[in-house]
């Protein structure tokens, strides 16, 4: 079956560390994107791409970088720039144009810097 | 800019009862799509329902249908006949093709379902 793998599950670090979290799908979408999740906060948008080699920031890019080298794939790094890096991170992905379509979830991983 | 609004941090209904859960959003476009998430304790992001702006007809899936005033700018969910498995927090969320495709979130409601 066709979907979207995030791992780890749980993952946690020390502060000043940079850590990258993996996302990977196999429903041949052309866009994908990083969501951070707070409590009381909703989804928030880090980061998102379209098609391969390109990507745009979200509303709260700033101490995190992503890569999208193939299609499948589309990790995000946390770095030690992040100020308050410990959240809920969702990775989705979707048809680029077809936005009647949902987008489609992963997991989460939920990271702890400490 | 495009923003989702729901009122409600958390809602409770008894079980077998319809509960209503409010949602507004502010757009300037006139081609945009409307989506409702279901994330229970497991935090897997499920897809509940979904509308066109375009369609008058609200949808329905099963228990759940919506009430969508395109003028108002209001998408509310309805869940009839509820179940303890529908415990979760609600999001609704907005997606068109200004925004590149991404999703906004409103901030979400967390349901309760009393037996």
């Amino acid at each position: 079956d066709g979907g979207i793998t995030q791992s780890p599950k749980y993952l946690f670090r020390k502060e000043g560390q940079n850590v990258t979290l993996s996302c990977e799908q196999n429903l041949n979408h052309d866009a994908m994107y990083w969501y951070r999740q707070d409590p009381g906060q909703g989804l928030r948008l880090i980061y998102y791409s379209q098609i391969v080699n390109d990507f745009q920031k979200g509303d709260i890019a700033e101490g995190y970088s992503v890569s999208r080298e193939k299609k499948e794939s589309f990790p995000l790094t946390v770095t030690s720039a992040q100020k308050n890096p410990t959240a809920f991170y969702l990775c989705a992905s979707g048809q680029a144009a077809r936005y009647n379509s949902p987008l489609h979830f992963g997991n989460g991983t939920r990271l702890t810097v400490t | 800019a495009q923003t989702v609004t729901q009122s409600q941090p958390e809602m409770s209904v008894q079980e077998a009862e319809t509960v209503t859960l409010s949602c507004t959003y502010d757009t300037s476009e006139s081609d945009y799509y409307l989506f409702w998430y279901k994330q229970p304790p497991s935090r897997q992001m499920i897809l509940v329902i979904r509308q066109e702006a375009y369609k008058q007809q609200n949808a329905t899936e099963n228990r759940f249908s919506v009430n969508f005033q395109k003028a108002a700018k209001s998408f509310s969910l309805k869940i009839s006949d509820s179940q303890l498995g529908d415990a979760a927090m609600y999001f609704c969320a907005y997606r068109s093709p200004v925004l590149a495709g991404k999703l906004i979130f409103g901030q979400g409601t967390t349901l309760q379902v009393k037996p």
